[in-house]
């Protein structure tokens, strides 16, 4: 299973709302994570389920979507929102990741 | 606490073998898979395969067949991944994760392997 996130890099502020997609070739149900990865540090989980805030996120994150298309939504980027975010898929083998989204400072 | 803790950055030259290790603690061993993935540099996620820390025959990524195999010992809550036949393209950091039904949490530090001559 594919997934194409877009875009692939954003520039915003401080206090943006920013929104990143995550479109499956096929449909996944809600097995679907998001993660979080700041260089030279491994990925840390933020979303999962699709939507289900993991333990410790902020609640300025949000994930949402069924079946083929997912997105993720900070609602007011913080300085330390700058990094990569990368979906996942856990629906079938081979698991998949998407190409990953860097979010830099404008 | 829980987490996994890898074992230190290896260089390796070609068509040699690499074998990096992940311990677990903090939580019941055998209750959760454990997962590696890799990221080669400025590069995104790939995984690689799984393990049953119960037992069973572990799952591998098909571009890994035959060159890959993960290995675990519930004595030291420890898993492995052997790497052979390396070639310059699998330079990259390996990550281990503990996984559940729907996410991959925590993952290891990472592992750089440098393949070269």
């Amino acid at each position: 299973i594919q997934l194409t996130q877009s875009p692939s890099s954003l520039s915003a502020s401080v206090g943006d709302r920013v929104t990143i997609t995550c479109r499956a070739s096929q449909g996944i149900s809600n097995y679907l994570a998001w993660y979080q990865q700041k260089p030279g540090i491994a990925p840390k989980l933020l979303i999962y389920a699709a939507s289900t805030l993991h333990s410790g996120v902020p609640s300025r994150f949000s994930g949402s979507g069924s079946g083929t298309d997912f997105t993720l939504t900070i609602s007011s980027l913080l300085p330390e929102d700058f990094a990569t975010y990368y979906c996942q898929q856990l629906d079938t083998f081979p698991l998949t990741f998407g190409g990953g989204t860097k979010v830099e400072i404008k | 606490q829980l987490q996994l803790v890898q074992s230190g950055a290896e260089v390796e030259k070609p068509g040699a073998s690499v074998k990096i290790s992940c311990k677990a603690s903090g939580y019941t061993f055998t209750m959760y898979f454990i997962h590696w993935v890799r990221q080669a540099p400025g590069q995104g996620l790939e995984w690689v395969g799984m393990i049953n820390p119960r037992g069973g025959s572990p799952t591998y990524a098909q571009n890994f067949q035959g060159r890959v195999t993960m290995t675990r010992d519930t004595s030291t809550s420890t898993v492995s991944l052997e790497l052979s036949s390396l070639r310059s393209e699998d330079t990259a950091v390996y990550y281990c994760a503990r996984a559940g039904t729907y996410w991959f949490d925590p993952w290891g530090q990472g592992t750089l392997v440098t393949v070269s001559s």
